[in-house]
């Protein structure tokens, strides 16, 4: 089966940055998804991570270690607009299909 | 681009009553249409995987008699909860995708903004 964990939730001060963790077991790996989602709105695409390394854009990047199962996920220069829910999610293929499992998502609060 | 709409935003029902959800790509082609469903401080959980034109594929526990999907077009999945009760009540959020289940690679699923189902 598949486990993900993140934190399920972390405090920030505007300006300042915030790494968000997530390690995962899985079969059939074909990448990492981080999205962001408000209370009570759909989930909003970041990032995607199918190769090792740190993905950058603007300020958010995100990073990927396959053979650690690990990425996390670092926002820079808070800003009181970023307090949201951050998904984890990762793409499996089984058989045929290719499918997203969502990580339980880590509450961010960004206070002035 | 890639916007997905769905309808309702919200909705209201009786218990025994059946209720459906509808899910447009307005900018995009959706070969594939994912159905999940998330409740309070819950992650999202798939519920069924549908490619137009096919039967949906649904996850283990979820009930494809209840949960009635059609994916007639390449443009709208719908969503038929049937004789809804109380433990129905979530958050329906479709996704869509342009890429064929099966192919390699790994396209970006692009979210609507929800459906909250409250059975009364």
């Amino acid at each position: 089966g598949q486990n993900i964990d993140q934190p399920t939730e972390m405090t920030a001060t505007e300006g300042a940055i915030v790494q968000i963790n997530c390690t995962y077991q899985t079969s059939g790996f074909n990448g990492l998804f981080w999205y962001q989602q408000h209370a009570g709105e759909a989930p909003t695409f970041l990032s995607y991570n199918v190769l090792d390394g740190l993905e950058e854009k603007g300020r958010f990047s995100s990073f990927l270690s396959r053979s650690k199962g690990y990425s996390y996920l670092l926002l820079k220069e808070l800003q009181m607009k970023d307090s949201a829910s951050y998904l984890c999610a990762v793409l499996n293929s089984g058989g045929s299909n290719y499918k997203l499992t969502f990580g339980k998502g880590t509450l961010l609060t960004v206070n002035p | 681009g890639a916007v997905v709409s769905q309808h309702p935003s919200r909705v209201i029902c009786k218990s025994g009553t059946s209720v459906k959800i509808e899910c447009r790509s307005l900018d995009f082609q959706a070969t594939t249409m994912f159905w999940y469903r998330q409740f309070p401080k819950q992650s999202l959980m798939l519920m069924a995987t549908s490619n137009e034109g096919s039967k949906a594929t649904y996850e283990q526990g979820v009930e494809k008699d209840k949960f009635l999907i059609n994916h007639a077009s390449l443009t709208l999945s719908t969503l038929t909860v049937t004789s809804a009760h109380p433990e129905d009540s979530s958050f329906y959020i479709c996704s869509a995708s342009p890429a064929v289940q099966g192919l390699a690679g790994a396209d970006t699923q692009y979210f609507g903004p929800g459906t909250r189902l409250t059975v009364l």
